[in-house]
């Protein structure tokens, strides 16, 4: 079966960095997504990695490494928006996208 | 000029009725989506559509069904509701060319359902 497992609920600090992990088990892949959604909205879109390293983009960056099934997102100089739930995805061999449980991230001043 | 829109965006309803969601999009993509977001906030497809295909979650009651007049617009018809089915409902929609490139997905701001 496939399979996306994040951690469930993460807490940091104001102004510190933190790190979200995402392992996978998919039937073949083409690209790994980010999603941010706050609460009561909709899941918006962070970052895309199809090969291995890391993509950065202000604040957040993205990882990956295809040969262990794996992705993270760090998130910098952490604000107290950044509270919201992040959603790891992977696009599977018929370009299905198959989403994680995402990561409920709280931060605390 | 909002890229993905739904509506209603609260939906209040009895068992057994039948109700419908709208939804368009302007991004002129080629592939729309519903999902099903439940209280345990896990995001769950169940459909994609482009003018070509109709893939279904076969774990989605024949109950719903997805009806598309055109390409910016992707509705949900609800038959029958249960309970169970109390859940936040977006859609979103992407562009998907032939060649299997994928880009992100662009999400409607989801229709809280509520079955009393």
């Amino acid at each position: 079966g496939q399979n996306i497992d994040q951690p469930t609920e993460m807490t940091a600090t104001e102004g510190a960095i933190v790190q979200i992990n995402c392992t996978y088990q998919t039937s073949g892949f083409n690209g790994l997504f980010w999603y941010q959604q706050h609460a009561g909205e909709a899941p918006t879109f962070l970052s895309y990695n199809v090969l291995d390293g890391l993509e950065e983009k202000g604040r957040f960056s993205s990882f990956l490494s295809r040969s262990k099934g794996y992705s993270y997102l760090l998130l910098k100089e952490l604000q107290m928006k950044d509270s919201a739930s992040y959603l790891c995805a992977v696009v599977d061999s018929n370009y299905q996208l198959i989403w994680g449980a995402g990561t409920k991230l709280i931060i605390k001043p | 000029d909002t890229a993905v829109s739904q509506t209603p965006k609260y939906l209040v309803t009895q068992m057994g009725n039948d109700k419908s969601i709208k939804c368009e999009q302007n991004l002129g993509h080629d592939t729309m989506y519903w999902y099903k977001q439940d209280s345990k906030k896990f995001l769950k497809i169940m459909f994609s559509y482009n003018n070509k295909e109709l893939i279904i979650n076969e774990t989605v009651p024949n109950r719903f069904s997805p009806k598309s007049p055109d390409k910016a617009h992707l509705n949900l018809h609800i038959n029958s509701l249960e309970l169970g089915d109390s859940a936040v409902y977006f859609c979103a929609s992407s562009q998907v060319s032939s060649a299997g490139a994928y880009n992100e997905q662009f999400f409607g701001p989801g229709t809280r359902l509520t079955v009393l």
